[in-house]
């Protein structure tokens, strides 16, 4: 069992630009979130979204959206980026929509440095 | 507004000491609490729960977390660390709409 996998593993933007990270949920799970870990800090929740739809969301702007297609990966695009979207973004799966957190599987996450 | 708060950012242990790590949460009616640890380049993973029921639950590796509801507390503890422990320690809660709210982290380090 891979487990939860994304992509890329680093990434290097600029001001301006615009990023699309990927994930892979862990097999049999078909709920994934998204959160943002800035340098210091515990994650923040930034969406989640089960059946291709975002179910919940966090406290987080417009220019962070996502996606997710039948086989249950994940797409989180953000727009316009600004410095402060630097940060480790982690993906987590968890079977169904209860929201049972003690599931949650997280992947290794995405280290992106906007400059 | 709903949060979680860690008192203690760094904390330095020899082998064999004992831990405790601070962990406040401030939610209205039903709270479901955690503690993550993430080990140096591995995945964040669940170390113990909390929903209901028996206020000291048990997880993983020897480490136990006392649910104090009229403090607002939820530390972690362990009688003897070891230098495996080295790690980062995050507690997290939830209320109803299951939305998690992570604290900042403690960062522990144990000396051999």
């Amino acid at each position: 069992d891979a487990g939860v996998t994304q992509s890329p593993t680093h990434l290097i933007k600029t001001r301006g630009q615009q990023v699309t990270l990927r994930c892979s949920p862990k097999s049999g799970h078909d709920t994934v979130s998204w959160y943002q870990q800035a340098l210091g800090q515990g994650p923040q929740f930034i969406f989640q979204y089960y059946e291709e739809e975002e179910r919940q969301r966090g406290n987080f702007p417009d220019r962070f959206s996502g996606h997710q297609f039948p086989n249950y990966s994940s797409e989180l695009n953000v727009n316009a980026l600004l410095l402060g979207d630097s940060a480790l973004y982690l993906c987590a799966s968890v079977p169904g929509l209860a929201g049972r957190l003690d599931e949650q599987f997280f992947g290794p996450g995405t280290r992106l440095t906007v400059l | 507004a709903q949060s979680v708060s860690q008192h203690n950012h760094h904390v330095i242990l020899s082998e064999a000491a004992s831990l405790e790590l601070g962990c406040n949460y401030s939610y209205g009616g039903t709270v479901n609490l955690f503690w993550y640890v993430q080990y140096p380049g591995q995945h964040l993973q669940l170390l113990l729960k909390y929903f209901s029921g028996d206020p000291l639950v048990k997880g993983i590796k020897g480490f136990e977390a006392e649910f104090i509801k009229s403090k607002f507390s939820f530390n972690l503890r362990k009688p003897s660390v070891q230098w495996s422990d080295t790690a980062e320690y995050f507690c997290a809660g939830s209320g109803g709409s299951y939305i998690p709210t992570f604290g900042r982290g403690t960062s522990l380090i144990v000396h051999p």
